[in-house]
């Protein structure tokens, strides 16, 4: 089946910092991917929906300029927190997704193993 | 705006026992449902997958469920063993929008005893 991994797998950063979180879909192309927050105990809560060339869609109560996310190709999407602080110490979790046309076609969603972040 | 809702929060029960995970939305118009596992501190795992034409999914000691018109899916978990303990989540794909986005229910925790 499609792989997406993330890279780190967990990063520590002190309060003020920027971290980039890199999501890769490893054997195939994604057009779309996105990325979610998950806090302890909670459901995954989309943040935004990047597509490959232009500019992501927040979902509503996501600060744009502190979530960066970039989607330069069809295999990488990263998303950087800008000024972490820390509440912003959670699980990160990007998927991509495959669209296949034609009879019987399919949407799905692949998703990568996450990234916990967090910010002392 | 679509909400996902899945009962219990927690369950707890013996090696062996078969059971039943509930989920239900609130907007009919989907494209599919999806139910994951998630480990703790992991990602997420598919399970079944299940077409907003088709009635369930079955894989191995998993089948799934689903009634569009009533919004709702159940997960059955046959002969559950210890293995099986994990987080699962209900995710629904809306049927319009570019994306399709999914929304996830808050999941079940199940812990399986020995």
């Amino acid at each position: 089946g499609a792989v997406v991994s993330q890279h780190p797998s967990w990063v520590i950063c002190k309060s003020g910092t920027s971290v980039k979180i890199e999501c890769r879909s490893l054997d195939f192309q994604a057009t779309t991917m996105f990325w979610y927050r998950q806090f302890p105990k909670q459901s995954l809560m989309l943040m935004a929906t990047s597509n490959e060339g232009s500019k992501a869609t927040y979902e509503q109560g996501v600060e744009k300029d502190k979530f960066l996310i970039n989607h330069a190709s069809l295999t990488l999407s990263t998303l950087t927190v800008t000024s972490a602080h820390p509440e912003d110490s959670s699980f990160y979790i990007c998927s991509a997704r495959v669209i296949s046309g034609g009879v019987g076609s399919t949407d799905t969603q692949y998703f990568g193993p996450g990234t916990r972040l967090t910010v002392l | 705006k679509q909400e996902v809702t899945q009962i219990p929060a927690a369950l707890s029960v013996p090696e062996g026992e078969n059971l039943v995970l509930n989920c239900s939305f609130t907007d009919s118009a989907i494209y599919n449902l999806q139910w994951f596992r998630q480990d703790p501190g992991k990602g997420l795992t598919s399970l079944l997958l299940i077409q907003s034409s088709q009635r369930e999914q079955t894989s191995g000691r998993l089948n799934a469920s689903l009634d569009k018109s009533s919004g709702r899916s159940t997960l059955y978990i046959a002969a559950s063993q210890p293995g099986d303990s994990a987080t699962y989540l209900c995710a629904v794909r809306a049927f319009t929008g570019s994306a399709r986005q999914l929304t996830f229910g808050s999941g079940t925790q199940l812990t399986v005893l020995p």
